[in-house]
């Protein structure tokens, strides 16, 4: 059974720093593209960020450029999400989701996680 | 950046209804379009992929058609478990279709 469980989230201050992680079980997690989603309170969904199986390519969308990065550990079957410089607008709740390609292609999201908070706050 | 718009934004239908829901992308994108439900409090799901194609285990209520800009998602005969919002995406994803009940 696939399984994707994030964890990193809580309350931030504006300006500061956080690493979410997600860590995925039940499929050959090297095999596929990785990304991130979010879904602010009461909105729509969002793509954050996505990286292909062997890291070679990344894209992020264009509200988070500069200041998030994404990350994969494929030995330890993980997936990261580091952010800096997090602004009020970045309070959401974070999706990890296994694409069904390997490459950045399709977007595709066949699993997802069930999310964790981040609260950007003062 | 590829811009998706959906429409409607909410649509109220009764149990037995045919359902359609439009995605309009700013440029082309060949077939490369999904389609999701999502429930509150819930993760999205994957119904349709590749336009067309249905993702394993969904109703084959759902059919999803359409190619370079404009899309289609049809539910055929709309059931209780189908109110929800229903995302578009291709990359970016659309504002999303609440469907509710009449």
């Amino acid at each position: 059974e696939v399984q994707l469980v994030e964890s990193g989230g809580g309350l931030v201050q504006p300006g500061r720093s956080l690493r979410l992680s997600c860590a995925a079980s039940g499929f050959t997690f090297d095999d596929y593209a990785m990304h991130w989603v979010r879904q602010a309170p009461g909105k729509g969904l969002e793509w954050v960020s996505g990286i292909s199986w062997n890291s070679g390519s990344i894209g992020y969308a264009d509200s988070v450029k500069g200041r998030f990065t994404i990350s994969r550990d494929n030995a330890k079957n993980s997936l990261y999400l580091q952010m800096n410089s997090l602004r009020a607008e970045d309070t959401a709740l974070y999706y990890c989701a296994k694409d069904k390609l390997g490459f950045l292609e399709w977007f595709t999201f066949d699993y997802w996680g069930q999310g964790t908070l981040v609260t950007v706050s003062s | 950046d590829i811009q998706m718009t959906q429409s409607p934004s909410t649509l109220s239908a009764s149990v037995g209804d045919r359902v359609t829901i439009t995605c309009r992308a700013s440029q082309s994108i060949s077939s490369w379009l999904a389609w999701y439900q999502q429930k509150p409090g819930k993760a999205p799901k994957l119904l349709i992929y590749k336009a067309s194609s249905l993702e394993s285990g969904v109703p084959s209520r759902f059919s999803g058609s359409g190619s370079g800009t404009e899309f289609t998602l049809t539910i055929s005969s709309l059931q209780p478990d189908d109110f929800a919002t229903y995302y578009c995406q291709r990359e970016t994803f659309g504002q999303g279709t609440k469907v509710e009940i009449k």
